[in-house]
């Protein structure tokens, strides 16, 4: 089962920032955070993934809270182009049986002209 | 770079039917990766492989279905005697040893049982 939370739905203005916010109040100290995104009818897209400290690359930034018990996936600058299923999802990157992803439903980003 | 390529894209088969789906990962890959995507929910886990071994299999994965990656390049996913249940977007995704963080999806192969 996922062991996040995720509003299941958010709508965000064009050009404006968006803020996709996750729960993950169970996480384990071995455990990342990962963001992935699926625009509709095509595969999973890797966005970001950070331990504790907060992380930013091309796509977005991710800000963990000190507890970890929870994050947000910022994209700074909307597009259309990023309306999406965006997932949130916690794993262990210690090897082993542990590769897979858990994906839960994630929150569907609505970006309005 | 080509990226991960699943064939076919879509299936359509009666009740019953056996079905054969192709994944094609990225070259240098050696982690493999099959999941299930029901509407509306988000992809299930599978079967993985490094290389040609079949590393873990999800309790999902009933023995109707099997799952082969024999010389660690391309896998197949075959389901015998398909139920209307098994319709669902199955998703292959491939990673590499050295960054096993990132995952890359294919477009899915897309199976409708009548």
């Amino acid at each position: 089962d996922a062991k996040t939370t995720q509003p299941p739905s958010m709508d965000c203005a064009e050009g404006r920032a968006a803020n996709l916010p996750c729960n993950h109040s169970t996480i384990s100290g071995n455990e990342y955070v990962y963001w992935y995104r699926q625009i509709h009818s095509q595969g999973p897209q890797y966005i970001i993934h950070g331990l504790k400290n907060n992380e930013t690359n091309e796509m977005a930034s991710l800000i963990i809270t000190e507890d970890r018990k929870s994050s947000t996936l910022i994209l700074p600058h909307a597009t259309l182009r990023d309306t999406a299923v965006y997932y949130c999802i916690v794993r262990d990157n210690s090897g082993g049986s542990n590769y897979k992803l858990t994906f839960g439903k994630g929150t569907l980003l609505t970006v309005n002209p | 770079d080509t990226g991960v390529s699943q064939n076919p894209r879509h299936k359509i088969t009666k009740r019953g039917q056996n079905v054969t789906f192709r994944c094609d990962p990225i070259s240098e890959h050696n982690r493999l990766y099959w999941y299930r995507q029901t509407l509306g929910q988000g992809p299930e886990f599978l079967t993985y492989f490094q290389n040609e071994a079949q590393l873990e299999k999800s309790r999902l994965l009933s023995d109707r279905f099997s799952a082969e990656r024999p010389k660690g390049s391309f896998s197949t996913l075959e389901i015998q005697r398909t139920e209307q249940g098994d319709s669902a977007m199955y998703l292959c995704a491939s990673s590499s040893t050295s960054v096993s963080y990132e995952q890359y999806f294919g477009p899915g192969t897309r199976l409708t049982v009548t």
